[in-house]
């Protein structure tokens, strides 16, 4: 089982805002990082740190934490933002081990 | 331009033996946190291992006892030697560029498929 706990679908409406979140106790302590995988594609990091978005990566996208949760937004979804999300951060342990969630399912209606 | 290619991915028994390798380019991998990501069919990612500049190595639990990560810097390329492979191994396994201060996994490669099964 995931450290991290991350709802397995979300549903978003074209051109509506959404918030994917991420749950565990070593977000209280270490930021996520947040991943955008498409079928069949190696997964491209879109937010890391406390709202850093690497270049490319549309300002849509940002990224906040507040307690043992941490979120991903889209606001304004476009089509081309269906696809599976992943968070990732240490574990539990605070050790060097790193961690995904069980990623979530974003469709855009 | 920066990138990972990996390679070395296969179909094995169990209880086999497979080295992946992960070729860099853009980038020196010594002076980098390098790490190895799979993803089981269907499934999603796991992380497996990371390699710090200074030659730390941590696992996941899953992996420990079993893998081994390395790297050749004269190759530039990043190692993972899978031994006692297990069907539950059978899984896309990428290399990941490691952002040291961020923890995040700013490059991927393409992945390389490995099946364990007799």
């Amino acid at each position: 089982s995931s450290e991290l706990t991350q709802d397995p679908a979300v549903s978003v409406a074209l051109g509506q805002t959404v918030r994917i979140t991420c749950q565990g106790d070593s977000l209280r302590s270490y930021y996520a990082s947040w991943y955008q995988q498409k079928p069949g594609q190696a997964p491209v990091l879109v937010i890391y740190g406390k709202n850093n978005r690497p270049s490319g990566i549309p300002d849509r996208f940002s990224g906040s934490s507040s307690g043992n949760t941490a979120s991903l937004t889209i606001t304004g979804a476009q089509a081309e933002d269906e696809a599976d999300y992943y968070c990732n951060s240490r574990d539990s342990s605070g050790n060097h081990l790193r961690v995904f969630g069980g990623g979530t399912k974003l469709t855009v209606l | 331009e920066v990138q990972l290619v990996e390679s070395g991915g296969g179909l094995v028994q169990p209880g086999g033996s497979l080295r992946l390798s992960c070729a860099a380019s853009g980038f020196t991998v010594s002076s980098n946190y390098m790490s190895w990501v799979r993803q089981a069919p269907g499934k999603g990612l796991e992380w497996v291992s990371v390699i710090y500049s200074g030659g730390s190595t941590y696992y996941a639990d899953s992996v420990k006892g079993r893998f081994t990560i390395s790297r050749d810097n004269s190759k530039n390329t990043l190692y993972l030697q899978m031994n006692s492979l297990r069907a539950e191994d059978t899984a896309v396994y990428y290399c990941a560029r490691d952002l040291m201060a961020h923890d995040a996994f700013d490059i991927w490669g393409q992945g390389t498929m490995v099946t364990v099964s007799s």
